[in-house]
């Protein structure tokens, strides 16, 4: 069965500071990979999604970028974190093989900037 | 763009009570609505994907159904442990962004 990991659980960095979130993703190939943002009272935002190695879409103009160096590992980061960028972030996974297939969560990353 | 309005935002019901969550969307090119079970804390769990209106789909206490313009998540004798977040998204045009509803807080008191 496959499964999805992110790392760390919680995180309190600085203003300023950078930041590199991690999701790796075991028991398929060459899945399609997700990243969103949940701030409180909103929906989840989708920040970046990724087809295949190498191969990055974004969704929202800011200062976070997302990498897949790896078939199975997605990356969000940033140089300087900012207010704003406080939340509860989300890495998902779906099958490549057809388009309209759900997508699995991992249980997230809660970000706080002080 | 696409649209999904949950409703009630919250609701709250005694073990036993049975009752409806609604997920109303508007989208170009329906591919797929999907619901999503969320504890605090957590990630989103997925429940079902309906992909036509008139289709239906069961898990024990769980009922979702689909029509041309909305969603239904029917609660039979619901438990405390059905008490959670849950998420609406629908799946539209030609690419892979889901749009998610602010979803609906369920407490069950037993």
């Amino acid at each position: 069965s496959q499964t999805i990991h992110q790392w760390p659980a919680t995180l309190v960095q600085p203003v300023g500071s950078p930041l590199s979130l991690e999701c790796t993703v075991e028991g398929t190939s060459n899945p399609n990979l997700y990243w969103y943002r949940q701030a409180a009272g909103r929906g989840l935002q989708l920040l970046f999604y990724s087809v295949g190695i190498g191969q990055i879409s974004s969704e929202v103009p800011q200062n976070l970028s997302a990498s897949r160096p790896q078939d199975r590992q997605f990356i969000l980061s940033s140089k300087k974190l900012l207010l704003s960028d406080s939340g509860f972030y989300l890495c998902a996974w779906s099958m490549a093989t057809v388009s309209n297939q759900p997508q699995h969560f991992g249980d997230g990353t809660r970000l706080s900037i002080l | 763009e696409d649209q999904v309005t949950q409703s009630p935002e919250a609701l709250r019901l005694q073990e036993g009570e049975s009752s409806s969550l609604n997920c109303s969307y508007t989208v170009s090119g329906l591919r797929g609505l999907f619901w999503y079970r969320q504890d605090p804390g957590k990630g989103p769990e997925f429940l079902f994907t309906l992909y036509s209106a008139g289709e239906e789909k069961e898990k024990e206490r769980l009922k979702a159904t689909l029509t041309k313009k909305e969603s239904f998540l029917h609660i039979t004798a619901p438990k405390p442990e059905d008490s959670a977040t849950y998420l609406c998204a629908v799946l539209g045009g030609s690419n892979y962004k889901l749009t998610f509803g602010k979803g609906t807080l369920l407490t069950v008191n037993p």
